[in-house]
């Protein structure tokens, strides 16, 4: 069984950047989401995918924005890139969204750098 | 609004001593509640959950709701038990579900 992949593993960009960042689902698992982890703090939801559709999200702005393709596979992008954009962002996958809502497998994250 | 509260940053114990994590939430409706942990250069992995009332290496947790509390116990800590330990909050709602986690709790087990 594959766990969760994320890349790419550290980046740093400048302020008003674009970055995109990616992430392989667990085996089996079809539902993605993704949350923002600043320094100090617990991870925060950013959005969820089902089905290659956006289906619930947090409180972030429109240029947090993301993809979900045919193999659950999943990309997060950031436009114009602000300095608190930095973060360890990590995906999660599920099994399927509200069945045993609550256990998530996380990767290991993306770190961002926005200087 | 739904919170989790984590009121400590660092517990700090020696090996063989009781522990307890403290975690508080705000919920309006019937809370499903985690602990999350991450050990050194380790991924954020599910330790337990309320509603399977298991005990998971040792540690147990007790869902309050008169006290809204969730507080993770281990009797006798141990040295592997050192790690970042994150309260969460399960919410589904309008077809999805996520978590709310607490800031987090670093637990230093000392020989």
């Amino acid at each position: 069984e594959t766990g969760v992949t994320q890349s790419p593993t550290h980046l740093i960009k400048t302020r008003g950047q674009q970055v995109t960042l990616r992430c392989s689902s667990q085996s089996g698992h079809n539902t993605v989401s993704w949350y923002q982890q600043a320094l100090g703090q617990g991870p925060q939801f950013i959005f969820q995918y089902y089905r290659e559709e956006e289906n619930g999200r947090g409180n972030f702005p429109p240029r947090f924005s993301g993809l979900q393709f045919p193999n659950y596979s999943s990309e997060l992008n950031v436009n114009a890139l602000e300095l608190d954009d930095s973060a360890l962002y990590l995906c999660a996958s599920s099994l399927e969204v509200g069945f045993d809502a609550g256990e998530l497998f996380f990767g290991e994250g993306s770190r961002l750098t926005v200087l | 609004a739904q919170r989790v509260t984590q009121p400590e940053k660092l517990l700090s114990v020696f090996k063989g001593a009781p522990v307890e994590l403290k975690c508080n939430y705000s919920y309006s409706g019937s809370p499903e509640l985690f602990w999350y942990v991450q050990y050194s250069r380790q991924r954020l992995q599910l330790l337990l959950r309320h509603i399977s009332r298991e005990s998971i290496k040792g540690f147990t947790a007790d869902l309050n709701k008169g006290e809204t509390s969730f507080h993770l116990k281990k009797p006798f800590a141990q040295e592997e038990d050192s790690a970042m330990y994150y309260c969460a909050l399960s919410q589904f709602s309008g077809g999805y579900n996520k978590l709310i986690f607490g800031a987090g709790t670093r637990l230093a087990v000392h020989p």
